[in-house]
């Protein structure tokens, strides 16, 4: 069974600033794919940003990118300029090859930005 | 693009009763999939379908609790003699057939059992 950490339940930032949100996984898969998703208060679950394990290269997404160590089994996320919009439930959440996209999500961290 | 659109948006059950929960998936997705999450917790896998059929359950998913997705398109939820601990989110969300196709959740379906 795989498991999903995410050992920061709250986190805060200012407008404008950066801020990292950790995540780490356990899995004794080897090709799998890592995704960050987005919760606003009362709203859907959007996608945030997406890497594949077996791309040496960190995804990015505009403001937003991810700092991946597969060794480390870590899958961190760098909000850049930080909005007010920003401000949400962030979950991490791999998927692995053979699941079909059923993916195990973290508990979650929720990002406060401040004015 | 609808995207992803689940009804009702809010029920409120007495212990007891049965409830049934709908979801339509993007039209081209093949794939639909059932989470449930509670207050603090990150979604849990319920069940999943590939097409009409149903691939995959998990051991959340008691015997009271079943899915259909009869042609392939929208899926239904039913849960049968509703309990306190059922009061959840019921979150819908569909994918191409690729296995690293993102999710796109619906709205959810917010259940209160009382």
């Amino acid at each position: 069974a795989q498991t999903v950490t995410q050992s920061q339940p709250e986190m805060s930032v200012q407008e404008a600033e950066t801020v990292t949100l950790s995540c780490t996984y356990d899995t004794s898969e080897s090709d799998y794919y890592l995704f960050w998703y987005k919760q606003p208060p009362s709203r859907q679950m959007i996608l945030v940003i997406r890497q594949e394990a077996y791309k040496q290269q960190n995804a990015t997404e505009n403001r937003f990118s991810v700092n991946f160590q597969k060794a480390a089994k870590s899958f961190s996320l760098k909000i850049s300029d930080s909005q007010l919009g920003d401000a949400a439930m962030y979950f991490c959440a791999p998927g692995f090859t053979g699941t079909a996209s059923k993916l195990t999500f973290g508990t979650g961290t929720r990002l406060q930005v401040t004015l | 693009d609808t995207g992803v659109s689940q009804d009702p948006r809010h029920k409120i059950t007495k212990r007891g009763q049965n409830v049934t929960f709908r979801c339509d998936p993007i039209s081209e997705h093949n794939r639909l999939y059932w989470y449930r999450q509670t207050l603090g917790q990150g979604p849990e896998f319920l069940t999943y379908f590939q097409n009409e059929a149903q691939l995959e359950k998990s051991r959340l998913l008691s015997d009271r609790f079943s899915a259909e997705r009869p042609k392939g398109s929208f899926s239904t939820l039913e849960i049968q003699r509703t309990e306190q601990g059922d009061s959840a989110m019921y979150l819908c969300a569909s994918s191409s057939d690729r296995d690293n196709s993102p999710l796109h959740f619906g709205n959810g379906t917010r259940l209160t059992v009382t």
